[in-house]
């Protein structure tokens, strides 16, 4: 079985710039969710999307937006970039019921705004 | 709100010898899980072990090991017989489990682990 892949792996963009991160999910997987890692702030969780609907969001301004499609694959999306946007990007996915025990995690796609 | 802390940064332990990473949590929920991940150098976040709340006996998956104290809200890990492989970051975190929780993971800032050899 596949496991969560996440593209691009790497991404340079000017601040100002918009930006576009892909996921897929392990086959048959319905929950995706999206994390910000920084070395200051740690891991901090932006959304997760069920069955093409954002189930919960988290404390992040309106310039990050994401969609899930109707093979769970999501996508998340970057507006107006700004330096503090420089992060690593992970995705994780489950089943999506209440009683998933695991995510699973892509490799992350590592973002730099210069 | 849920909130994980891991208040040690760094750790360090010698090859064959046993570390312990702590964990502290705050909640007021009574169904959750607690996971502890590792991410290598490679970034890749690898599932390590879970617990259970509801389950008293704590879990252990070959070398790893947790002590699961529910009423102090602690979670630490132990690890035994080091290997040189098991230098990472780990990361404690939470997730809710009852009725209407989704998958969000609560983490803690995470320790980083070197093996001396």
């Amino acid at each position: 079985k596949a496991g969560v892949t996440q593209t691009p792996r790497y991404l340079i963009k000017t601040r100002g710039q918009q930006v576009t991160l892909s996921c897929s999910p392990i086959s048959g997987h319905r929950s995706v969710s999206w994390y910000q890692q920084t070395p200051g702030q740690g891991l901090q969780f932006l959304f997760e999307y069920f069955s093409e609907t954002q189930r919960n969001k988290g404390n992040f301004p309106g310039r990050f937006s994401g969609r899930q499609f109707s093979n769970s694959r999501s996508e998340m999306n970057v507006s107006t970039l700004e330096l503090g946007d420089s992060a690593l990007y992970l995705c994780a996915s489950t089943p999506g019921g209440a009683g998933d025990t695991e995510a699973f995690f892509g490799q992350g796609t590592r973002l730099t705004v210069v | 709100a849920q909130t994980v802390t891991q208040s040690q940064p760094e750790m360090s332990v010698q090859e064959a010898e046993t570390v312990t990473l702590s964990c502290t949590y705050d909640t007021s929920e009574s169904d959750y899980y607690l996971f502890w991940y590792k991410q290598p150098p490679s970034r890749q976040m690898i599932l390590v072990i879970r617990q259970e709340a509801y389950k008293q006996q704590n879990a252990t998956e070959n070398r790893f090991s947790v002590n699961f104290q529910k009423a102090a809200k602690s979670f630490s890990l132990k690890i035994s017989d080091s290997q040189l492989g098991d230098a990472a970051m780990y990361f404690c975190a939470y997730r809710s489990s009852g009725a209407g929780a989704n998958s969000k993971l609560t983490f803690g800032k995470g320790i980083t682990l070197s093996v001396r050899p």
